[in-house]
C-alpha cells in the first residue's frame, strides 16, 4: 500500500519561518512534490526533490531523506497570503505521472 | 500561453447517471493527467494519458475511464453515478522533456455534484 503523512493543521505567525514535515512509505519513488493549494483554488507547484539534500527556492525551500522515507517543506518570512494547504506527494515510478499524495497541511498565518 | 481549462465548471447529476468532462492542456503539453479531490479523501491519481495512450492508472473501479484525442485534449467519463462521486474533478498537464516537465499545471476543475 500506499502512505503519505502530514499534519493536519499547522499555525504561524507573519514574518516567522515554518517547516511542514512529510513521511512516506510507497511501493516505488521517483521524486517528492510539494504543492500549494489555496482554498477553492487548484494546486501549484512548489518544489521537487529527487536525490537527498536540501533545494531552495527563495523563500520556500525542501528538503529530503530517502533513507528516512521524510521530507520537509521550508517556509520562511512568513506572509498572509501563504495561508493555504500544503499537499506533499511522491512519484512512484520514471514512466510518467502517477502520484500518491498525501493529506495535505492547512497552514494560517496569523497577524 | 493560456493555461489548463476545464468544462464544464461545475455540474449536479442524479444517482445512476453518467458524466463527461472535458480537459484542454497547455499547448504543447502532451501529458494529461485526472485526480479527484474531496475532504475525505483528499486528492487521488485517476489516471494518465500521453499521446492517446493511458499510461498510468489509479485505483478506482472500471465506471471512471478516459481518452485523450490527437490534439492532447482529453475526457473522463464516470458511468453509473454514485453519491460518492461528489467531488472536485482536477486535471493537470504536463510537458515531456526539458527543465519543466517535472511540473504539474492543474486546471481550475470541475465540481461535480450526485444527488
Amino acid at each position: 500500500g500506499q502512505n503519505i503523512d502530514q499534519p493536519t493543521e499547522m499555525t504561524a505567525t507573519e514574518g516567522a519561518i515554518v517547516q511542514i514535515n512529510c513521511t512516506y512509505q510507497t511501493s516505488g519513488f521517483n521524486g517528492l512534490f510539494w504543492y500549494q493549494q489555496h482554498a477553492g483554488e487548484a494546486p501549484t507547484f512548489l518544489s521537487y526533490n529527487v536525490l537527498d539534500g536540501l533545494e531552495e527556492k527563495g523563500r520556500f525551500s525542501s528538503f529530503l531523506s530517502r533513507s528516512k522515507g521524510y521530507s520537509y517543506l521550508l517556509l520562511k518570512e512568513l506572509q498572509m497570503k501563504d495561508s493555504a494547504s500544503y499537499l506533499c506527494a511522491v512519484r512512484l515510478d520514471n514512466y510518467g505521472q502517477n502520484f500518491v499524495f498525501g493529506p495535505g497541511t492547512r497552514l494560517s498565518v496569523l497577524p | 500561453k493560456a493555461g489548463v481549462t476545464q468544462t464544464p465548471r461545475y455540474l449536479i447529476k442524479t444517482r445512476g447517471q453518467q458524466v463527461t468532462l472535458s480537459c484542454s492542456p497547455i499547448s504543447g503539453h502532451r501529458s494529461v493527467s485526472w485526480y479527484q479531490q474531496t475532504p475525505g479523501q483528499g486528492l487521488q491519481f485517476l489516471f494518465e494519458y500521453f499521446s492517446e495512450t493511458q499510461r498510468n492508472k489509479g485505483n478506482f473501479p472500471g465506471r471512471f475511464s478516459g481518452r485523450q484525442f490527437s490534439n492532447s485534449r482529453s475526457e473522463m467519463n464516470v458511468s453509473t453515478l454514485e453519491l460518492g462521486d461528489s467531488a472536485l474533478y482536477l486535471c493537470a498537464s504536463s510537458i515531456i522533456g526539458g527543465p519543466d516537465q517535472e511540473t504539474q499545471y492543474f486546471g481550475p476543475g470541475t465540481r461535480l455534484l450526485v444527488l
